[in-house]
């Protein structure tokens, strides 16, 4: 079935430790987006990526670096940088309206990662 | 950049009342305005969307209005039932390239039977 599988469904990770969020779609979307959901704070922007090799920040970037080597797979890193990062973390892809990004999100199941 | 304030935060509602949540956006060229559907443990998933050259979309127990002028819009829900119980975001974007989904903090809808 096609849709976006997110791994791993829950993450532990130590203060200092940088951990990766696996993000893969076979939709053959354009454009993958990651979401960080906090209650009460909705869905809040991390990074976005329209094209394979392009990606721009969103409202809260600081602490996470993204790469989109290729069209399927967009990986998050949450670094030791990032202050809170206990969150659960929701990628998602779209195709492209015309120029727009104004396709449906599909979204992944989650992944919720808690800092010890 | 975009805005979006949503309310209420929380809503409860008896089986059979119709619900109301309410958006605001700050961004006059945002022309996209999709509403999404979150249940427990799960990703959330579009249930309507109005595009800025319609006022009112309807589809089956659920309406989307918009007024451009005042920069707001809405999700009516109609004879609400227990499975419409969970979280409600809306969200808008400008039609523009290089552009994406900011979202309003949700409203956690309760229906009682």
């Amino acid at each position: 079935d096609g849709g976006i599988t997110q791994s791993p469904k829950y993450l532990f990770r130590k203060e200092g430790q940088n951990v990766t969020l696996s993000c893969e779609q076979n939709l053959n979307h354009d454009a993958m987006y990651w979401y960080r959901q906090d209650p009460g704070q909705g869905l809040r922007l991390i990074y976005y990526s329209q094209i394979v090799n392009d990606f721009q920040k969103g409202d809260i970037a600081e602490g996470y670096s993204v790469s989109r080597e290729k069209k399927e797979s967009f990986p998050l890193t949450v670094t030791s940088a990032q202050k809170n990062p206990t969150a659960f973390y929701l990628c998602a892809s779209n195709q492209r309206r015309g120029a727009a990004n104004t396709g449906e999100l599909f979204f992944g199941e989650g992944s919720r990662l808690t800092v010890l | 950049g975009e805005n979006v304030e949503q309310h209420p935060s929380t809503l409860s509602v008896q089986e059979g009342d119709s619900a109301v949540i309410k958006c605001t956006y700050s961004d006059s060229a945002s022309n996209y305005f999709p509403w999404y559907k979150q249940e427990l443990g799960k990703g959330p998933q579009l249930i309507i969307d109005i595009r800025s050259n319609v006022g009112e979309k309807k589809d089956q127990r659920i309406a989307v209005t918009l007024n451009k002028t005042a920069k707001h819009f809405s999700l009516h829900i109609t004879e609400t039932q227990p499975e419409d119980s969970a979280v409600y975001f809306c969200a808008a974007t400008p039609n523009q390239a290089g552009t994406a989904l900011i979202f309003g903090k949700g409203t956690t809808l309760s229906v009682s039977s």
